[in-house]
Protein backbone atom coordinates (compact mmCIF):
# COMPACT_ATOMS: atom_id res chain seq x y z
CA UNK A 1 0.00 0.00 0.00
CA UNK A 2 0.85 3.61 0.06
CA UNK A 3 3.37 5.22 2.35
CA UNK A 4 5.91 7.43 3.78
CA UNK A 5 9.20 6.32 4.91
CA UNK A 6 12.74 7.70 6.00
CA UNK A 7 15.71 6.85 4.49
CA UNK A 8 18.33 6.52 8.10
CA UNK A 9 16.41 6.00 11.13
CA UNK A 10 19.21 7.44 13.28
CA UNK A 11 21.73 10.69 12.77
CA UNK A 12 24.31 11.92 14.48
CA UNK A 13 25.73 15.90 13.77
CA UNK A 14 27.88 17.67 15.74
CA UNK A 15 26.57 20.95 17.56
CA UNK A 16 26.91 23.86 15.43
CA UNK A 17 26.60 21.89 11.73
CA UNK A 18 23.43 21.42 9.28
CA UNK A 19 21.50 18.73 10.25
CA UNK A 20 19.95 16.89 6.36
CA UNK A 21 16.34 14.14 7.31
CA UNK A 22 15.26 12.81 4.21
CA UNK A 23 12.11 11.15 3.56
CA UNK A 24 10.70 9.42 0.49
CA UNK A 25 6.66 9.02 -0.04
CA UNK A 26 5.25 6.89 -2.42
CA UNK A 27 2.02 7.86 -3.00
CA UNK A 28 1.86 10.34 -6.60
CA UNK A 29 -0.87 12.28 -5.71
CA UNK A 30 0.11 13.38 -2.17
CA UNK A 31 0.17 17.52 -2.05
CA UNK A 32 0.59 18.25 1.33
CA UNK A 33 3.48 17.66 3.62
CA UNK A 34 4.26 18.06 7.39
CA UNK A 35 7.41 17.15 9.57
CA UNK A 36 7.00 17.03 12.90
CA UNK A 37 9.24 17.13 15.86
CA UNK A 38 8.81 14.44 18.87
CA UNK A 39 10.82 15.26 21.79
CA UNK A 40 11.20 11.99 24.59
CA UNK A 41 8.05 11.54 26.45
CA UNK A 42 5.81 13.51 24.35
CA UNK A 43 3.97 13.85 21.58
CA UNK A 44 5.10 15.32 18.47
CA UNK A 45 5.05 19.05 17.46
CA UNK A 46 4.77 20.78 14.17
CA UNK A 47 7.88 22.10 13.02
CA UNK A 48 7.11 23.24 8.79
CA UNK A 49 4.68 22.38 6.24
CA UNK A 50 5.04 22.19 2.36
CA UNK A 51 2.57 22.37 -0.86
CA UNK A 52 3.08 20.62 -3.69
CA UNK A 53 3.29 23.87 -6.03
CA UNK A 54 6.11 24.81 -4.18
CA UNK A 55 9.77 23.24 -3.90
CA UNK A 56 11.08 24.83 -0.72
CA UNK A 57 10.05 26.44 1.77
CA UNK A 58 11.32 27.97 4.82
CA UNK A 59 10.91 28.31 8.22
CA UNK A 60 13.33 29.41 11.48
CA UNK A 61 16.18 27.78 10.71
CA UNK A 62 14.67 24.68 9.18
CA UNK A 63 14.14 24.20 5.30
CA UNK A 64 11.67 22.09 4.10
CA UNK A 65 12.44 20.86 0.00
CA UNK A 66 10.58 18.88 -2.16
CA UNK A 67 11.49 16.62 -5.07
CA UNK A 68 8.31 15.53 -6.66
CA UNK A 69 10.08 14.37 -9.70
CA UNK A 70 11.74 11.67 -7.54
CA UNK A 71 9.23 11.57 -4.19
CA UNK A 72 11.52 12.76 -1.65
CA UNK A 73 11.92 15.79 0.54
CA UNK A 74 14.29 16.62 3.12
CA UNK A 75 13.80 18.38 5.93
CA UNK A 76 17.59 20.64 6.78
CA UNK A 77 17.80 21.80 10.36
CA UNK A 78 20.49 25.26 10.31
CA UNK A 79 23.41 25.46 12.91
CA UNK A 80 22.04 22.24 14.74
CA UNK A 81 21.64 22.62 18.44
CA UNK A 82 21.35 20.23 21.71
CA UNK A 83 17.35 21.33 21.77
CA UNK A 84 17.17 19.66 18.08
CA UNK A 85 17.91 15.82 19.53
CA UNK A 86 14.91 14.68 19.10
CA UNK A 87 12.88 12.06 16.75
CA UNK A 88 11.69 13.86 13.39
CA UNK A 89 8.62 12.39 11.31
CA UNK A 90 7.81 13.30 7.76
CA UNK A 91 3.54 13.06 6.87
CA UNK A 92 1.81 13.21 4.51
CA UNK A 93 -1.84 14.80 5.27
CA UNK A 94 -3.45 13.89 1.73
CA UNK A 95 -3.19 10.15 1.14
CA UNK A 96 -6.15 8.86 0.75
CA UNK A 97 -8.63 9.66 3.70
CA UNK A 98 -6.57 8.63 6.79
CA UNK A 99 -5.73 11.55 8.39
CA UNK A 100 -1.72 11.84 8.27
CA UNK A 101 0.14 8.96 7.30
CA UNK A 102 3.51 9.26 8.96
CA UNK A 103 7.00 7.63 8.25
CA UNK A 104 8.78 5.85 10.86
CA UNK A 105 10.86 9.03 11.88
CA UNK A 106 14.73 9.67 11.91
CA UNK A 107 16.29 10.38 15.32
CA UNK A 108 18.37 12.89 15.43
CA UNK A 109 21.11 13.09 18.16
CA UNK A 110 23.41 16.54 18.85
CA UNK A 111 26.96 16.08 20.04
CA UNK A 112 28.32 18.62 21.91
CA UNK B 1 -6.99 22.14 29.82
CA UNK B 2 -5.03 24.11 27.74
CA UNK B 3 -3.65 20.79 25.56
CA UNK B 4 -4.55 17.53 25.05
CA UNK B 5 -4.92 15.08 28.36
CA UNK B 6 -3.89 11.46 28.42
CA UNK B 7 -4.49 9.42 30.64
CA UNK B 8 -2.84 7.12 32.35
CA UNK B 9 0.78 8.12 31.25
CA UNK B 10 1.97 4.93 32.02
CA UNK B 11 0.16 1.05 32.10
CA UNK B 12 1.61 -2.12 32.83
CA UNK B 13 -0.91 -5.03 32.37
CA UNK B 14 -0.94 -8.64 31.89
CA UNK B 15 -1.84 -10.38 28.59
CA UNK B 16 -5.37 -11.05 28.44
CA UNK B 17 -6.48 -8.37 30.67
CA UNK B 18 -8.57 -5.25 29.28
CA UNK B 19 -7.44 -1.83 29.20
CA UNK B 20 -9.04 1.47 28.86
CA UNK B 21 -7.22 4.53 27.91
CA UNK B 22 -8.65 8.02 28.33
CA UNK B 23 -7.80 11.37 25.89
CA UNK B 24 -9.38 15.09 26.66
CA UNK B 25 -9.24 16.97 24.18
CA UNK B 26 -8.22 20.59 23.75
CA UNK B 27 -11.91 22.31 24.31
CA UNK B 28 -13.84 22.63 21.56
CA UNK B 29 -12.24 20.40 19.16
CA UNK B 30 -14.50 18.42 17.03
CA UNK B 31 -12.03 16.19 15.58
CA UNK B 32 -10.10 13.91 17.39
CA UNK B 33 -7.25 11.26 16.37
CA UNK B 34 -6.06 7.98 17.80
CA UNK B 35 -2.57 6.62 16.63
CA UNK B 36 -0.34 4.23 17.72
CA UNK B 37 3.48 4.15 18.03
CA UNK B 38 5.47 0.82 18.60
CA UNK B 39 9.08 1.50 19.78
CA UNK B 40 10.94 2.18 16.85
CA UNK B 41 8.17 2.34 14.50
CA UNK B 42 6.56 5.65 13.24
CA UNK B 43 2.77 6.69 13.96
CA UNK B 44 -0.09 4.31 13.19
CA UNK B 45 -3.29 5.85 12.35
CA UNK B 46 -6.09 3.91 14.37
CA UNK B 47 -9.08 5.79 14.68
CA UNK B 48 -11.04 9.39 14.13
CA UNK B 49 -14.09 11.06 15.26
CA UNK B 50 -15.14 14.15 13.39
CA UNK B 51 -18.06 15.66 15.45
CA UNK B 52 -21.21 13.70 15.66
CA UNK B 53 -20.33 11.29 12.00
CA UNK B 54 -20.02 8.08 12.46
CA UNK B 55 -15.99 7.14 13.24
CA UNK B 56 -13.67 6.40 10.73
CA UNK B 57 -12.38 2.88 12.25
CA UNK B 58 -10.51 2.04 9.33
CA UNK B 59 -7.44 1.72 11.38
CA UNK B 60 -8.17 -0.27 14.04
CA UNK B 61 -5.41 -3.70 13.96
CA UNK B 62 -8.55 -6.10 15.20
CA UNK B 63 -12.00 -6.08 16.95
CA UNK B 64 -10.46 -6.55 20.00
CA UNK B 65 -9.78 -2.50 20.00
CA UNK B 66 -12.68 -0.44 20.10
CA UNK B 67 -12.96 3.43 20.93
CA UNK B 68 -16.02 5.71 21.45
CA UNK B 69 -16.34 9.17 22.31
CA UNK B 70 -19.22 10.61 24.60
CA UNK B 71 -20.76 13.88 24.28
CA UNK B 72 -18.17 14.76 21.72
CA UNK B 73 -15.68 15.95 23.95
CA UNK B 74 -13.61 12.55 25.89
CA UNK B 75 -12.66 9.61 24.25
CA UNK B 76 -11.76 5.91 25.38
CA UNK B 77 -9.80 3.87 23.51
CA UNK B 78 -10.39 0.00 24.97
CA UNK B 79 -8.31 -3.06 24.74
CA UNK B 80 -10.03 -6.43 25.28
CA UNK B 81 -7.94 -9.37 26.05
CA UNK B 82 -4.58 -7.54 25.65
CA UNK B 83 -1.31 -9.09 23.74
CA UNK B 84 2.45 -8.58 24.17
CA UNK B 85 2.17 -6.69 20.49
CA UNK B 86 0.05 -4.12 22.00
CA UNK B 87 2.51 -2.69 24.19
CA UNK B 88 3.03 0.40 22.49
CA UNK B 89 2.85 4.23 23.12
CA UNK B 90 -1.00 5.31 22.18
CA UNK B 91 -1.09 8.91 20.96
CA UNK B 92 -4.36 11.09 20.70
CA UNK B 93 -4.87 14.25 18.97
CA UNK B 94 -7.34 16.46 18.34
CA UNK B 95 -8.24 19.79 15.87
CA UNK B 96 -10.40 21.69 15.20
CA UNK B 97 -11.94 19.80 12.22
CA UNK B 98 -10.80 17.27 9.34
CA UNK B 99 -10.68 18.29 6.11
CA UNK B 100 -8.74 16.78 3.68
CA UNK B 101 -8.49 19.78 1.39
CA UNK B 102 -7.89 22.32 3.71
CA UNK B 103 -6.29 20.20 6.45
CA UNK B 104 -3.17 22.40 8.11
CA UNK B 105 -0.65 20.46 10.01
CA UNK B 106 -0.10 22.85 12.63
CA UNK B 107 -3.63 22.71 13.89
CA UNK B 108 -3.39 19.43 15.12
CA UNK B 109 -2.47 18.79 18.69
CA UNK B 110 -1.04 15.80 20.52
CA UNK B 111 -0.78 14.90 24.09
CA UNK B 112 1.94 13.08 25.50
CA UNK B 113 0.59 9.44 24.89
CA UNK B 114 -0.32 6.35 27.24
CA UNK B 115 2.52 3.66 27.28
CA UNK B 116 0.91 0.58 27.80
CA UNK B 117 3.43 -2.39 28.61
CA UNK B 118 1.73 -6.01 28.37
CA UNK B 119 3.14 -8.54 30.00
Amino acid sequence: GESVGLHLPTLSVQEGDNSIINCAYSNSASDYFIWYKQESGKGPQFIIDIRSNMDKRQGQRVTVLLNKTVKHLSLQIAATQPGDSAVYFCADARSGNTPLVFGKGTRLSVIA
Amino acid sequence: GAGVSQSPSNKVTEKGKDVELRCDPISGHTALYWYRQSLGQGLEFLIYFQGNSAPDKSGLPSDRFSAERTGGSVSTLTIQRTQQEDSAVYLCASSLKWDRTYFSGNTIYFGEGSWLTVV
